[in-house]
This record gives C-alpha cells, sequence and structure tokens, in this order.
C-alpha cells in the first residue's frame, strides 16, 4: 500500500505557466523526495528535503515542506513541454531505509 | 555510462515459468533496493540490501520471490511460477550511507515483464 497522495491526479497547462503539485503523507518521516518519470521509463531524482527543513529550490523546482500538516508542494516554474511526465513524491518514514511512493501526477505541458 | 543498469529490459514468459533479473547498482553505493511497478501506480517496495545482506522484506514479497546481492555489488531478483499478477516493471535502484544521513536513491530503466 502506499502512504500518500499527490494532487492533482493530471494537470495540464501551457508552456511558460507555473505548475504545482501537492503531496499529503500518513506518518512522520525522515525526508522528503520527489521524482519524475516519463512515460514507461525509470524515475528520475529530483529533489529532496529533509523533516528539518521547509523549503527547498532547485533549478526552476521549488519544494516546500509542512511536517505539521504531512504534507509538501512542489512547484515547476516556467514550465517546458520537456517538462510533460508523471510526478511521484516519496517519503522515508522516520525509522524506515525505504522509499514510500504516492501514485503521482501527471503533468501535460502543451506548447 | 556509470547509472544504474538493469538487464533485461523486457521479458515476456508463460505462466508457470521462473524469471530471473539482474541489477548494476552505482559502484560506490551501498545499499540495493528493488521495487514494483504497475500501470497508474508509483513504485512499491520489495526488498533491501545494505551491501551484501538483505535488511528488509515487504509482504509483497511472496515466497514466490527470491532476491541476492551475494558479494554487495550485481543484484538478481527471481521469481519462480510466474502467475499473470506478476506483471509489473520492476526497478531497481541504489544509494549511498554516509554520515547516517538517508541520500536519494538512483533508479535504473526497469525490466518490463508480462506473463501470459
Amino acid at each position: 500500500s502506499q502512504q500518500g497522495e499527490e494532487d492533482p491526479q493530471a494537470l495540464s497547462i501551457q508552456e511558460g505557466e507555473n505548475a504545482t503539485m501537492n503531496c499529503s503523507y500518513k506518518t512522520s518521516i525522515n525526508n522528503l523526495q520527489w521524482y519524475r518519470q516519463n512515460s514507461g521509463r525509470g524515475l528520475v531524482h529530483l529533489i529532496l528535503i529533509r523533516s528539518n527543513e521547509r523549503e527547498k529550490h532547485s533549478g526552476r523546482l521549488r519544494v516546500t515542506l509542512d511536517t505539521s500538516k504531512k504534507s509538501s508542494s512542489l512547484l515547476i516554474t516556467a514550465s517546458r513541454a520537456a517538462d510533460t511526465a508523471s510526478y511521484f513524491c516519496a517519503t522515508v518514514p522516520e525509522y524506515g531505509n525505504k522509499l514510500v511512493f504516492g501514485a503521482g501526477t501527471i503533468l501535460r505541458v502543451k506548447s | 555510462d556509470t547509472g544504474v543498469s538493469q538487464d533485461p529490459r523486457h521479458k515476456i514468459t508463460k505462466r508457470g515459468q521462473n524469471v530471473t533479473f539482474r541489477c548494476d547498482p552505482i559502484s560506490e553505493h551501498n545499499r540495493l533496493y528493488w521495487y514494483r511497478q504497475t500501470l497508474g501506480q508509483g513504485p512499491e517496495f520489495l526488498t533491501y540490501f545494505q551491501n551484501e545482506a538483505q535488511l528488509e522484506k515487504s509482504r509483497l514479497l511472496s515466497d514466490r520471490f527470491s532476491a541476492e546481492r551475494p558479494k554487495g555489488s550485481f543484484s538478481t531478483l527471481e521469481i519462480q511460477r510466474t502467475e499473470q499478477g506478476d506483471s509489473a516493471m520492476y526497478l531497481c535502484a541504489s544509494s549511498s550511507l554516509s554520515g547516517g544521513l538517508f541520500n536519494e536513491q538512483f533508479f535504473g530503466p526497469g525490466t518490463r515483464l508480462t506473463v501470459l
């Protein structure tokens, strides 16, 4: 079973717009990670945020973490057609050693 | 290429046959993970190794599944007496454990299994 839920399940935007995806989870965590997966292919790690961090940036990506609400958001600014993919959040439980994935958000960026 | 590699990339088999997949992690990574992903879902954890020791197995890993990492380098995942429900993408990932910090996992391209 999966720990979290991503919201929305699918998102369609125009190139240049910002995309925001949300993730909620259920248990205390060590860290939360976001991954991207292009159709039928492997996962690419995007960013990791630890439980004692609240915000992190990497290029056009901004991740926030609210441990009191057990939620995270991923913002992709100035989206490009190449950002079209599925995006997954994954948590590492506080006393665990594995990634627990949500079901993902399908992002489509139209050019 | 110094990423995680998996072989084969695709496997089609008949129900009841045994299959074996191989994963070669990033060379300096001491942790290796196996996940299974079905269509429209996120990956689900199966098992992980730290060096050659298998430290955790999911309840998803029935007794038909076995994984090994004999020398702490590559790993194999074997499924015996395959069933149609085993059809999925099998993903391998590796990571390093440094300074007690849990770092990001790097995933291979996966092996897509189809059981007819």
